[in-house]
């Protein structure tokens, strides 16, 4: 099985701030990755999915990128809002899913 | 408007037996996969297991084959997670999820069924 590592963990940083969150695949995929914001107590929402494609009505400052193993999720501008954790999600045609371990990001 | 909601929380003891149930609407309920996700408390995000409810076409992570029994009813739009036998490590938070099967992936979420397990 295919597993996904999201680096780091947990992030500290400031509004303004330039934010980046990695996820590695053990192996190179065979489907496609989404990207999800979980707030406490809360569902996740989608942000991003197939890689780079910006979910209807999410803000343009979050981004994705990246093909085969290495996934990155950027947020261009860090605001208030966006102190949550984020987790990416490998997921195919059969269909299975897979997440990464999620990343905290706080306030700084 | 899409919607999945959820069934409320629930509160079982250990060995009882229990279904958890998700109903959509708003959209065609036979023509997306409808996955489980587990969370446990403090805990990040476990999938447990999807179905297509047109034809019940159902799979299920290794992690969860044989321990949960995911079904729909197509007719009343809803899908179901259930257990036999409840321990006190089912105690999560459950949701459920629409699922394209294709590239736009998992866009709707339920709000969550939290169940705790506990003698």
């Amino acid at each position: 099985d295919i597993q996904m590592t999201q680096s780091p963990s947990t992030l500290s940083a400031s509004v303004g701030d330039r934010v980046t969150i990695t996820c590695r695949a053990s192996q190179s995929i065979s489907g496609w990755l989404a990207w999800y914001q979980q707030k406490p107590g809360k569902a996740p929402k989608l942000l991003i999915y197939d890689a780079s494609s910006l979910e209807s009505g999410v803000p343009s400052r979050f981004s994705g990128s990246g093909s085969g193993t290495e996934f990155t999720l950027t947020i261009s501008s860090l605001q208030p809002d966006d102190f949550a954790t984020y987790y990416c999600q490998l997921y195919n045609s059969y269909p299975t899913w897979t997440f990464g371990q999620g990343t905290k990001v706080e306030i700084k | 408007e899409v919607q999945l909601v959820q069934s409320g929380a629930e509160v079982k003891k250990p060995g009882e037996s229990l279904k958890i149930s998700c109903k959509g609407s708003g959209y065609s309920f036979t023509n997306y996969w409808i996955g489980w996700v587990r969370q446990m408390p403090g805990k990040g995000l476990e999938w447990m297991g999807i179905i297509y409810p047109g034809d019940s076409d159902t799979r299920y992570s290794p992690s969860f084959q044989g321990q949960v029994t995911i079904s729909a009813d197509k007719s009343i739009s809803t899908a179901y997670l259930q257990w036999s036998s409840l321990k006190a490590s089912d105690t999560a938070m459950y949701y459920c999820a629409r699922h394209s099967g294709s590239s736009s992936g998992t866009d709707y979420w339920g709000q969550g069924t939290l169940v705790t397990v506990s003698s």
